[in-house]
């Protein structure tokens, strides 16, 4: 049974760091792309990064390019969210997602979610 | 515009027939996926592709596209299909993704 276990939200400063963490289970994180999505308080979703499968390639919103990295330790079958130079327009639920194999852009696994408020 | 538009709000009457729609100039080249999402929940992967439904998904879900237009129709709306719904797809370059802004399906 595939599942997604998002955490590491908190409250930070502006101009803080946070790493956000998803640990997964029933599929080998090696096999698929994973993406982060965030949802702000009463807001819709909105697509933060892409890691490809093999490791080799991310790509990233405009809104979060440079300040936020996306990467992976397959030995933890874990995905991270490296945040830095946090602002107030960051906080958000945050969501790691999986995307369904070979389809970039169809997310058929989600986490629950994990709150991240910058605040000062 | 380079982004997915959807309604903010629709409304459907119990048992009714309801289509929510997405328009990109992406959906030309990608299908959109189709996700619902209840109120503090993560969002669920309703509808894919040409006009499929992972398991557990109900048949009155289905998926359609013309031209730049994707669209989700729910045949025979319940009480429990009141969620916001989010399309998604490729950006035109491919390598990013895009969100719609969401539709707020209310059922009558």
């Amino acid at each position: 049974q595939v599942q997604l276990v998002d955490s590491g939200g908190g409250v930070v400063q502006p101009g803080g760091s946070l790493r956000l963490s998803c640990v997964m289970s029933g599929f080998t994180l090696r096999s698929f792309g994973m993406h982060w999505v965030r949802q702000a308080p009463g807001k819709g979703l909105e697509w933060l990064a892409f890691l490809q499968h093999d490791g080799t390639n991310q790509y990233y919103a405009d809104s979060v390019k440079g300040r936020f990295t996306i990467s992976r330790d397959t030995s933890k079958n874990t995905l991270y969210l490296q945040m830095n130079s946090l602002r107030l327009e960051d906080t958000a639920v945050y969501f790691c997602a999986k995307e369904k194999v070979g389809s970039v852009s169809i997310l058929d696994h989600w986490g629950q979610g994990t709150l991240v408020s910058v605040a000062s | 515009s380079s982004g997915l538009t959807q309604d903010p709000a629709v409304s459907v009457a119990l048992g009714q027939t309801v289509r929510i729609t997405c328009q990109g100039a992406s959906l030309r080249n990608y299908f959109a996926t189709w996700y619902q999402q209840k109120s503090g929940r993560a969002p669920i992967l309703v509808v894919y592709g040409k006009n499929n439904r992972p398991s557990g998904i109900p048949d009155r879900f289905s998926g359609a596209t013309t031209g730049d237009t994707a669209s989700l129709t729910i045949t025979g709306a319940q009480a429990e299909d009141e969620a916001h719904y989010y399309c998604n797809s490729r950006d035109t370059s491919g390598n990013h993704v895009l969100f719609g802004g969401g539709t707020l399906l209310t059922v009558l």
